[in-house]
């Protein structure tokens, strides 16, 4: 079981905007940076948000993430059909000493 | 551009030691960078194994510390990883990564990851 809780899956129509959330602790997301990967079926992860909301280079801006106290947020507007992967948050947890991450979300384009 | 590949036995067998490497390209591991091994069981989310840096200091998950061993070779220009008593529930995709310069815990190059069967 991981210490971060995200919903198992979120859907949506091309073109609308969704959330994914993550929640957690004081001893991880309340207390340390966090990251969101993307996961296309059969791929490595990929880094589409890194210290709560930074996008890296390549990432559109179609792609934000936000944090308040102990919960993330992870948001995609517009979606694409490519959007279709697994996310997963995973900041580092100060008490476990170790970067942890959540179960993954799901999310289908319908 | 810089690249990472995995490497290894795809299946091992019951308490016997697994052993990857990473071959990087693109980038002289010695001139820096923290890089990181992961792995994800079938149908699972992420786990974190450990990391190194360039110098050879290590950190591992406490979780598999007492099993884990992370090196760097800078004259092959790759990163190895030892599992020791593996068991079936060490059977996973193992993926390296490179950690992100701007980041202390984001990591913004993997490889494609390399599937490890334990089973006898």
């Amino acid at each position: 079981q991981s210490v971060l809780t995200q919903p198992p899956s979120v859907s949506a129509a091309p073109g609308q905007n969704i959330t994914i959330s993550c929640s957690g602790s004081y001893s991880n997301i309340g207390n340390n940076y966090v990251t969101w990967y993307q996961q296309l079926p059969g791929t490595a992860p990929k880094l589409v948000i890194y210290d709560n909301n930074k996008r890296p280079s390549g990432i559109p801006d179609r792609f934000s993430g936000s944090k308040s106290g102990t919960s993330a947020t992870l948001g995609i507007t517009g979606l694409q059909t490519g959007d279709e992967a697994d996310y997963y948050c995973g900041p580092w947890d100060g008490s476990l000493n170790a970067l942890v991450f959540g179960g993954g979300t799901k999310l289908t384009v319908l | 551009q810089v690249q990472l590949q995995e490497s290894g036995p795809g299946l091992v067998k019951p308490s016997e030691t697994l052993s990857l490497s990473c071959a990087v390209s693109g980038y002289s591991i010695s001139s820096g960078y923290y890089w990181g091994w992961f792995r994800q069981p079938p149908g699972k989310g992420l786990e974190f194994i450990g990391s190194i840096y360039h110098s050879g200091s290590t950190y591992y998950n406490p979780s598999l510390k007492s099993r884990v061993t992370i090196s760097v070779d800078t004259s092959k220009n790759q990163i190895s990883l030892k599992l020791i008593s593996v068991t079936a529930a060490d059977t996973a995709v193992y993926f390296c990564a490179r950690r992100y310069l701007n980041s202390v815990n984001a990591f913004d190059i993997w490889g494609q990851g390399t599937m490890v069967t334990v089973s006898s």
